[in-house]
């Protein structure tokens, strides 16, 4: 099955700075996503990405489906965006495939 | 529309005993995922159902088995606990096809003492 690797492991900023979060895979994968999971154990869904661009409020997200990663952007960060940030990936009918995580502490 | 729901949140077990979780998916959802979370070996896939049908397996022993009803609610059960299955126990649910993204209910937390 494919790889999944994310970094930084773990990242510290201070409230209000910027952040980029990476995620490569192995090999190519048809379906993409992006989770975000707080302190209570909940996996929230950030983006359904397998190619392009997309945006939502201060995050966005870039997939390089050809080059194999995709990019995870945090604008402006607010205590709350503290937690841990999964990307996972599928190729074919194949199962999900998860990272190891980015745990994030953005501090007051 | 109602998320994906999973019973109970939380639970506690001896050794030796023997579990039952239950995840009812989106209303449309027909296929299931489950996953293990421990804080060593991170979010691993167990398995996944879809109509009734497990449709991939994880490399987890035996003594973890899962099915789906008609109706798309899914349980799995661990049998002969071991401490080490402590965990964060999650359910996915999806619409058909590769390329549906997954959504996740908020976990049944297993202690087993």
């Amino acid at each position: 099955g494919i790889q999944v690797e994310q970094s930084p492991p773990d990242l510290i900023l201070q409230e209000g700075a910027n952040s980029t979060l990476r995620c490569n895979f192995s090999d190519s994968v048809n379906n993409l996503q992006w989770f975000h999971q707080n302190p209570w154990g909940q996996l929230i869904n950030l983006f359904y990405i397998p190619s392009g661009t997309k945006q939502n409020g201060r995050l966005s997200a870039t997939t390089v489906a050809t080059e194999r990663y995709s990019l995870l952007y945090i604008s402006s960060s607010q205590t709350t965006d503290s937690g841990v940030y999964f990307c996972a990936g599928r190729r074919g009918g194949q199962n999900f495939v998860f990272g190891p995580g980015t745990r994030l502490s953005v501090l007051p | 529309k109602a998320g994906v729901t999973q019973t109970p949140r939380y639970l506690i077990k001896t050794r030796g005993q023997q579990v039952t979780l239950s995840c009812s998916p989106i209303s449309g959802h027909r296929s299931v995922s489950w996953y293990q979370q421990t804080p060593g070996q991170g979010l691993q896939f167990l398995f996944e159902y879809f109509s009734e049908t497990q449709r991939n397996k994880g490399n987890f022993p035996g003594r973890f088995s899962g099915r789906q009803f008609s109706n798309s609610r899914s349980e799995m059960n661990v049998s002969t606990l071991e401490l080490g299955d402590s965990a964060l126990y999650l359910c996915a649910s999806s619409l058909d096809g590769p390329n549906q993204p997954q959504h996740f209910g908020d976990g049944t937390r297993l202690s087993i003492l």
